[in-house]
């Protein structure tokens, strides 16, 4: 049983439209973060969500956790293909640096 | 400041061999993940070193092992090596075994023929 699930698993759009990815669970947790992956290299950290509700913004990127922090989106506007690549959420349910990996996200941007 | 870094790039092994893979933390962090990618998954938490003790481990069997050095480098060997084990694998050190917040290396693809 996958404890994050993240959806879509794959999502192909043109440049300047807007998306929303997801991350479920049915575990809280003490922080959540995502992460961009490109071919042949390691995560990438973008940010980390730790309170209930919080919204974070990362210029066309906005994140938000859930209020019961079980669930967190990541929403990107106008989509460049630059933003290609695998987006990945991690959380940490016992607050000790040890993460939890869903799937991801596979995003193309065509231009 | 120097990022994560991992050796070798990409190697290549038989079914029963064993292999270390090397991994070179970033400056000041004394916490070090590994992590086993397989295609098309996310990564999976094989174990995580702290000042150079084992300080927790995922669903890996023991021919999974690893260790942490004083000078922010650490190892991951695994022995009598399957076909399963082609993946990925990746190391991320964070500044303290508490933080949450990782900093991953390029990795090493493992491919077990």
């Amino acid at each position: 049983t996958q404890l994050l699930e993240q959806s879509p698993q794959f999502l192909s759009i043109q440049e300047g439209e807007n998306l929303t990815v997801y991350c479920n669970s049915s575990s809280v947790f003490s922080s959540l973060q995502w992460y961009r992956q490109e071919p042949g290299e390691g995560p990438v950290l973008l940010v980390t969500v730790v309170t209930g509700g919080e919204v974070k913004k990362l210029k066309r990127l906005t994140f938000q956790f859930g209020d019961a922090r079980k669930d967190s989106s990541l929403h990107i506007t106008a989509a460049q293909p630059g933003d290609t690549g695998l987006y990945l959420c991690a959380g940490d349910t016992t607050n000790a640096g040890k993460s939890t990996f869903g799937d991801g996200t596979t995003l193309t941007v065509k231009p | 400041e120097t990022g994560v870094t991992q050796s070798p790039t990409h190697l290549i092994k038989t079914r029963g061999q064993q292999v270390t893979l090397r991994c070179s933390s970033q400056s000041g962090h004394n916490t070090v993940s590994w992590y086993q990618q397989a295609l098309g998954q996310g990564p999976q938490f094989i174990f995580q070193y702290y000042r150079e003790e084992e300080n927790g481990r995922g669903n890996f069997p023991p021919r999974f092992s690893g260790l942490q050095f004083p000078n922010y480098s650490s190892e991951l060997n695994v022995n009598a090596l399957e076909l399963d084990d082609s993946a990925l694998y990746l190391c991320a050190s964070s500044v303290d075994r508490s933080s949450y917040e990782q900093y991953f290396g390029p990795g090493t693809r493992l491919t077990v023929t």
